[in-house]
């Protein structure tokens, strides 16, 4: 079972900044925050990780609150390419572990 | 630098039919994974291979389904015979031995298999 909560679906206009939750109030202390995103007929596409510092990189930023029990996602600017289904995942980072999905957020991007 | 890939990308079979899926995962990826994502769902793992052996099958409902990983690079998901509910998109990924990074765990496009 998916050790994370999403709420099911958000929308956010073109250009403005999408921020989307993650409740992982039972993760471990070798676990990782994952996030990837699924567009339409595609595979899952890996954007960031984290562990408790707040990460960034060209796609995205992730800030992990300090008790580590929920975490953002932040797509700065939100373009129309960025809808799609945004899954959070947390798993050891090293090591083989399967990732294990809940079923994500279906993010809209409104023009 | 290559992906992982999937053939077929679509496939259409009556029930009770056989259908198999082909993966070749990323150049020097040790771990390979099948999943199963029905519509409207997230993907559930099928199956996991380390090199060609099985590390997790648990998921994988073996009367039907079978898979292999001959030589540890490319595998084959089959299934014998087909029912309704094996509609789905089959994903493979694969991943490095550490799993980290933006190539170290991805995926590939899939395929949408229809059983009618």
């Amino acid at each position: 079972d998916a050790k994370t909560t999403q709420p099911p679906s958000m929308d956010c206009a073109e250009g403005r900044a999408a921020n989307l939750p993650c409740n992982h109030s039972t993760i471990s202390g070798n676990e990782y925050v994952y996030w990837y995103r699924q567009i339409h007929s595609q595979g899952p596409q890996y954007i960031i990780h984290g562990l408790k510092n707040n990460e960034t990189n060209e796609m995205a930023s992730l800030i992990i609150t300090e008790d580590r029990k929920s975490s953002t996602l932040i797509l700065p600017h939100a373009t129309l390419r960025d809808t799609a289904v945004y899954y959070c995942i947390v798993r050891p980072h090293f090591g083989n572990e399967k990732l294990t999905f809940g079923t994500g957020t279906r993010l809209t991007i409104i023009p | 630098e290559a992906g992982v890939a999937q053939s077929p990308r679509y496939k259409i079979i009556e029930k009770r039919q056989s259908v198999a899926f082909w993966c070749n995962p990323i150049s020097g990826h040790a771990t390979l994974y099948w999943y199963q994502q029905i519509l409207g769902q997230g993907p559930k793992l099928l199956i996991q291979f380390q090199n060609n052996g099985v590390v997790d099958d648990s998921q994988l409902p073996k009367d039907r389904f079978s898979a292999e990983r001959l030589k540890g690079v490319d595998s084959t998901l089959k299934i014998q015979p087909a029912k309704l509910e094996d509609s789905a998109v089959y994903l493979c990924a694969s991943s490095s031995l550490t799993g980290t990074g933006v190539r170290g765990y991805t995926f590939g496009s899939g395929t949408r298999l229809t059983v009618v």
